[in-house]
């Protein structure tokens, strides 16, 4: 079974603060992906990965870094905190080849949901 | 622009009775149709998908149908039990002409009444 596992389930963090968010899959997916869920506004691409070192904006990078310095590790970086970043965030990942195939079911993770005070 | 959409964004059933969750895409060269089920307090889990060339698939107790004619995808729920309660997304593989993304949307909630 694919699992992915995320660093936290929930996270308390004040304005400014920089916030890491770590992501990890353990069945070799090429691809990885961040998303934030927010209540009516459902799930929101953040950055995504299709491999090793690359990364690419999803569809509201804005206040959000990411790393992917090794293969099975995500990292979603928020440089300075906001109130607007409270939300829960997913990770997922998705098998594929160089992420040209649109077909790949994305496995997501537990989850985590950061309160920015 | 291309979206995926929901007709309803609450259902509640009776347990044993099936259950329908419907959704309307709206991007006509979508190949790949994909059910997800998110659990209050959990990511979403992957049920069933279905590609483009098939009409119906059948699970475990799920069965999704796809109407290519006028963009309709709904999953279907056989003796719907209390731990089937949750939000269920459909998602298609995004307008972004870039591998791998989807577009999901914005998802229904089943309540399964006892």
């Amino acid at each position: 079974d694919v699992k992915v596992t995320q660093s936290s389930r929930y996270l308390v963090k004040r304005t400014g603060e920089k916030v890491f968010l770590e992501c990890v899959q353990d069945m070799d997916h090429e691809n990885m992906f961040w998303y934030r869920q927010d209540p009516g506004l459902g799930l929101r691409l953040i950055y995504f990965s299709y491999d090793v070192k690359m990364k690419e904006k999803g569809d509201i990078p804005e206040g959000y870094s990411v790393s992917r310095e090794k293969k099975e590790r995500f990292s979603l970086i928020l440089e300075s905190a906001s109130t607007n970043q409270t939300s829960m965030y997913l990770c997922a990942s998705s098998s594929g080849t160089s992420g040209r195939s649109f077909t790949d079911t994305q496995y997501f993770g537990p989850g985590t949901r950061l309160t920015v005070l | 622009g291309e979206s995926v959409g929901l007709h309803l964004p609450t259902l509640s059933v009776q347990e044993g009775d099936n259950s329908i969750i419907n959704c309307a895409y709206s991007n006509s060269a979508s190949d790949y149709f994909i059910w997800y089920k998110q659990e209050s307090g959990k990511g979403p889990q992957f049920i069933i998908d279905i590609r483009s060339n098939m009409d119906k698939r059948q699970g475990q107790r799920v069965t999704v149908l796809l109407n290519k004619t006028v963009k309709h995808l709904s999953l279907q729920i056989a003796a719907t039990q209390p731990g089937d309660s949750a939000v269920y997304f459909c998602a298609e593989p995004g307008a972004r002409n870039a591998g791998n993304m989807l577009t999901f949307g914005g998802g229904t909630r089943l309540m399964v009444k006892p």
